[in-house]
C-alpha cells in the first residue's frame, strides 16, 4: 500500500511562514489534498488537486508538489491556524485513498 | 451545499455489531462521480480509512477490516451505512462520514463525526 510521510510537528510564530511537508514514492505524480482538523471538529478540505483552494480558504493557504515532496505552505500564521495538517492521495493499485499520520501545527 | 450527519449507538459491547448512519442533504446520494466513505480516528490518532461505496457500483474495504465491514446504501432515505460486526476495544474511535469526488479522489464534505466506544 501507498505509504505518506509527514513530520509530526512544526512551530512557527505569528506573522511567520509554515510549511508541512508529505514525502511518498513518487509522489509528483499524483494529486495531493490537505486537511485542516481543530481539536473536536471533522476534517476541513483547505486544498485539493495539489494548488487548488475550495472556496471559503483564505489566500494564505497554499499547495505545491513535485517529483517526491508536497508541500502545503501557510502564509502570515495566525492563532487560528493552529491545527493538525493531514496530506491525502488515491492510491490507484489499491483502489482507496490514504492519509498521512498527520502534522500538528503549533503557533507559537 | 451538501451536508452530511453521522447516527447510531455510541456505546457497542465486545463481540457485537456496530451500526452508523449517514445522512445526506443538499445533494443525491444517487448522484454520479462521488464516492460515500466512513473514515474513522482513534483517540489522539490520525485519519483511517474505513471504507467506501459507488451508489449502484462496488464498496471498497481498508483490508485490515474487509473480513467485519460493510458500508451499504439506502438511496430511499439518501442515506449510506456502516456496519462493523464482532468489535473490540481497538474499534473505540471517532467516526466520520464523508463524501468523495471520484478520480482524484478528495473528500471534500464531512459529517461531523460521532464517537463510538466499545466497552462492557
Amino acid at each position: 500500500s501507498y505509504l505518506l510521510t509527514q513530520p509530526p510537528s512544526v512551530s512557527v510564530a505569528p506573522g511567520q511562514t509554515a510549511s508541512i511537508i508529505c514525502g511518498g514514492d513518487n509522489i509528483g505524480s499524483k494529486s495531493v489534498h490537505w486537511y485542516q482538523q481543530k481539536p473536536g471538529q471533522a476534517p476541513i478540505l483547505v486544498v485539493y488537486d495539489d494548488t487548488v483552494r475550495p472556496s471559503g480558504i483564505p489566500e494564505r493557504f497554499s499547495g505545491s508538489n513535485s517529483e517526491s515532496t508536497a508541500t502545503l505552505t501557510i502564509a502570515r500564521v495566525v492563532a487560528g491556524d493552529e491545527a493538525d495538517y493531514y496530506c491525502q492521495v488515491w492510491d490507484s493499485t489499491t483502489d482507496h485513498p490514504v492519509f498521512g499520520a498527520g502534522t500538528k501545527v503549533t503557533v507559537l | 451545499q451538501v451536508q452530511l450527519q453521522e447516527s447510531g449507538l455510541g456505546l457497542v459491547k465486545p463481540s457485537q455489531t456496530l451500526s452508523l448512519t449517514c445522512t445526506v442533504s443538499g445533494d443525491s446520494i444517487s448522484s454520479g462521480g462521488f464516492f460515500w466513505n466512513w473514515v474513522r480516528q482513534h483517540p489522539g490518532k490520525g485519519l483511517e480509512w474505513v471504507g467506501y461505496m459507488y451508489y449502484r457500483g462496488n464498496s471498497y474495504y481498508n483490508p485490515s477490516l474487509q473480513s467485519r465491514v460493510t458500508i451499504s446504501v439506502d438511496s430511499s432515505k439518501n442515506q449510506f451505512s456502516l456496519t462493523l460486526r464482532s468489535v473490540t476495544v481497538a474499534d473505540t474511535a471517532v467516526y466520520f462520514c464523508a463524501r468523495g469526488w471520484a478520480g482524484r479522489g478528495r473528500l471534500d464534505s464531512w459529517g461531523q463525526g460521532t464517537l463510538v466506544t466499545v466497552s462492557s
